[in-house]
């Protein structure tokens, strides 16, 4: 079963526009990843943020965590026709194996 | 440095075979994971092994089973299959447990 769930499922804005996708999950983790996915290939890693970190910044990406509401954001500002693909957050649960447990994705669309 | 390795890109089998996938994980890691996407969702979690011993196993039945070598890679085998196997296998491989890991292309599998 599915640990998170990504909001909104898809998401389509102009160039140069802002992008925020949201993330919620239900158990205590060790952290939480977001992987984006160019037309069905392999997952790229994005940034990962730990459970006691509140927001983490990598360029043009900005994620924040909140543990208290089990959610976090990915901020893509000024986006770009490249930043066109899936996105997904993957949680790595504090007990049991150390495993990604990921989210449906929202799938991102940048129109030039 | 090569990336996560990952062999065949596509494959097309029946019903009823077995077939064989193949990880060469990034140099110095020492955990590879696999990985089952069907079309449209994320990624659920099937096998974990580090240092050659398996450490975490996702809910998949008996005819999925996995080994990894002394040298890291790793082979996932899919026994009897059924149509709903048809997915993309991804392979994913880390330093450690828990951290980000790195994910090779896929294998896209088609049961007919």
């Amino acid at each position: 079963s599915q640990q998170g769930e990504e909001d909104p499922q898809a998401l389509s804005i102009q160039e140069g526009e802002n992008a925020t996708m949201n993330c919620s999950y239900k158990t205590s983790i060790n952290n939480l990843q977001w992987y984006r996915q160019n037309s069905g290939r392999g997952l790229v890693h994005l940034i990962l943020i730990r459970s006691n970190e509140r927001e983490k910044h990598s360029g043009r990406l900005r994620v924040t965590l909140d543990t208290s509401k089990k959610s976090s954001s990915l901020l893509i500002t000024a986006s770009r026709a490249a930043d066109t693909a899936s996105y997904f957050c993957a949680t790595v649960l504090i007990q049991g194996a150390q495993k990604l447990v990921f989210g449906q994705g929202t799938r991102l669309t940048i129109n030039p | 440095d090569a990336g996560v390795t990952q062999s065949p890109t596509h494959l097309i089998k029946t019903r009823g075979q077995q077939v064989t996938l193949r990880c060469s994980p990034i140099s110095g890691h020492k955990s590879v994971s696999w990985y089952q996407q069907v079309l449209g969702q994320g990624p659920q979690f099937i096998f974990q092994y580090y240092e050659k011993e398996e450490r975490g196993r996702g809910n998949f039945p008996d005819r999925f089973s996995a080994r990894q070598f002394p040298n890291y890679s790793s082979e996932l085998n899919v026994n009897a299959l059924l149509l709903g196997d048809s997915a993309l296998y991804l392979c994913a491989s880390s330093l450690g447990q828990g951290g980000s890991y790195t994910f090779g292309s896929g294998t896209r599998l088609t049961v007919v």
